[in-house]
């Protein structure tokens, strides 16, 4: 079946600091990947998403590129804001299925 | 832009008791989902809809059941609230399911069960 497996947290960074939140996949076709965010007592949001293998999404600063070798999906920022503070899901969508899978997220502190 | 609305967002039920979660999409979406979020677990889908009238089984769906009679509404409904469904619930929609169609999601439910 599929799966997705996100690095634990919490991650706690200063401001200004690099991030990388690691996200690997485990997948029977040929999925579509995608980064949502949920800010404290809020819906789920799309971040940015990347359909096929070597493609790059891109939003806000954030970056993932689909790695289909690695079977990753590495959300990066190079330079966090406080205002970033949030938990952050790595999510699939297989071939044909209508559903996403989601990874179990990675909450993400960012201190002034 | 009101989006996708649940409501309620918070309740807290007895074992046994029986209620009804709403889900309302002004954005037209032929696609609705629910899904539950457990610490640890992320998000796994409950049951979902492909279009008015039609329900279809997701990875967890025991205990719950789903009606989709209006296109802009999803109904989540717990017949016999059990302790193991306490959890936060998020509805969420879709246009369809084609690669640049993301899913857009409520602020979520948070239920206890007592």
């Amino acid at each position: 079946g599929n799966s997705v497996t996100q690095m634990e947290g919490p991650v706690t960074l200063s401001e200004e600091a690099f991030l990388t939140i690691n996200c690997t996949y485990t997948a029977t076709g040929y999925p579509s990947l995608f980064w949502y965010v949920q800010y404290p007592g809020e819906g789920l949001q799309l971040l940015l998403k990347a359909t096929k293998a070597d493609d790059k999404g891109s939003n806000k600063g954030f970056e993932a590129t689909y790695r289909k070798e690695t079977t990753s999906f590495h959300l990066e920022k190079g330079s966090v804001q406080v205002s970033d503070s949030a938990v952050y899901f790595c999510a699939l969508r297989d071939t044909g299925r209508r559903a996403l899978t989601f990874g179990s997220g990675t909450r993400l502190q960012v201190q002034p | 832009n009101a989006g996708v609305t649940q409501t309620p967002k918070f309740r807290v039920l007895k074992t046994g008791q029986s209620m009804t979660l709403l889900c309302a999409q002004d954005m037209n979406h032929e696609y609705m989902y629910w899904y539950r979020q457990d610490p640890g677990m992320g998000l796994r889908l409950i049951h979902y809809s492909v279009g008015e009238g039609t329900t279809a089984k997701g990875e967890v769906p025991d205990g719950y059941n789903v009606s989709r009679l209006k296109k802009q509404n999803f109904l989540l409904g717990l017949e016999s609230a059990a302790p193991s469904q306490t959890s936060v619930y998020f509805c969420a929609s879709s246009l369809d399911t084609g690669e640049n169609q993301p899913q857009h999601f409520g602020d979520g439910t948070r239920l206890s069960i007592l």
